[in-house]
């Protein structure tokens, strides 16, 4: 693989259920975010790791959460999923947290119900 | 609060010339970025501007002045493949992207 991997690609879930959205990269990158992507709205920070073993609240963390064991996966979990988390969800990485380019999975479109 | 303003929309024809303009207000500055992102897509990085002035590359050039907080992207002769939206971003204090919504570029023939 090259780049970021995210799974699944989409996803209907119903209300209440926990899911796991899974997030892998392969640059050896230090840092990784978790975005959610709304229309007409800008992409909104969930979740950071500025190195593995390490992890951070963005602007909109409630009813997520993280973990990083490692440098290449993050994975972000959602307990007990509500509508209001039906949206596209992008992983991204960053060299380091100070270096800002940062480059994006493909997304994941999750439906709750 | 921080915030980035930028157009919802934006069309212009092929071949063109179209400027699209960022402003902003967040909590420390490092950085400015443009992304694209074409429909269905993840986005990708365009440009990145620390300093006021004109970065070039290509078609593309992004401006920066940080005193009046504003910046745009210049795409020059334009192709049906840029029709695609463009999100400005800029580093807060923390270093984390503050991004504003995008603006749609509808490129017409």
């Amino acid at each position: 693989i090259a780049g970021i991997t995210q799974a699944p690609t989409s996803q209907i879930l119903a209300a209440g259920r926990r899911m796991t959205l899974r997030c892998t990269q392969d640059m050896r990158h230090n840092a990784m975010y978790w975005y959610r992507q709304d229309l007409g709205l800008g992409l909104r920070l969930i979740h950071y790791s500025n190195t593995a073993g390490t992890t951070g609240k963005g602007e909109v963390p409630d009813g997520y959460s993280v973990s990083r064991a490692n440098t290449d996966d993050f994975p972000l979990t959602l307990a007990s999923a509500v509508p209001s988390q039906t949206s596209v969800y992008f992983c991204a990485s960053s060299e380091k947290q100070d270096y800002n380019e940062q480059f994006f999975g493909p997304g994941t479109r999750l439906t709750v119900l | 609060g921080q915030n980035i303003d930028q157009p919802t929309e934006m069309t212009a024809t092929e071949g063109a010339i179209v400027q699209i303009n960022c402003t902003y207000q967040t909590s420390g500055f490092n950085g400015l970025f443009w992304y694209q992102q074409h429909a269905g897509e993840a986005p990708t990085f365009l440009s990145y501007n620390v300093l006021d002035g004109l970065e070039e590359k290509g078609r593309f050039s992004s401006f920066l002045s940080r005193s009046k907080g504003y910046s745009y992207l210049l795409l020059k002769e334009l192709q049906m493949k840029d029709s695609a939206s463009y999100l400005c971003a800029v580093g807060d204090s923390n270093y984390q992207l503050i991004w504003g919504a995008g603006t749609k570029l509808i490129i017409k023939p």
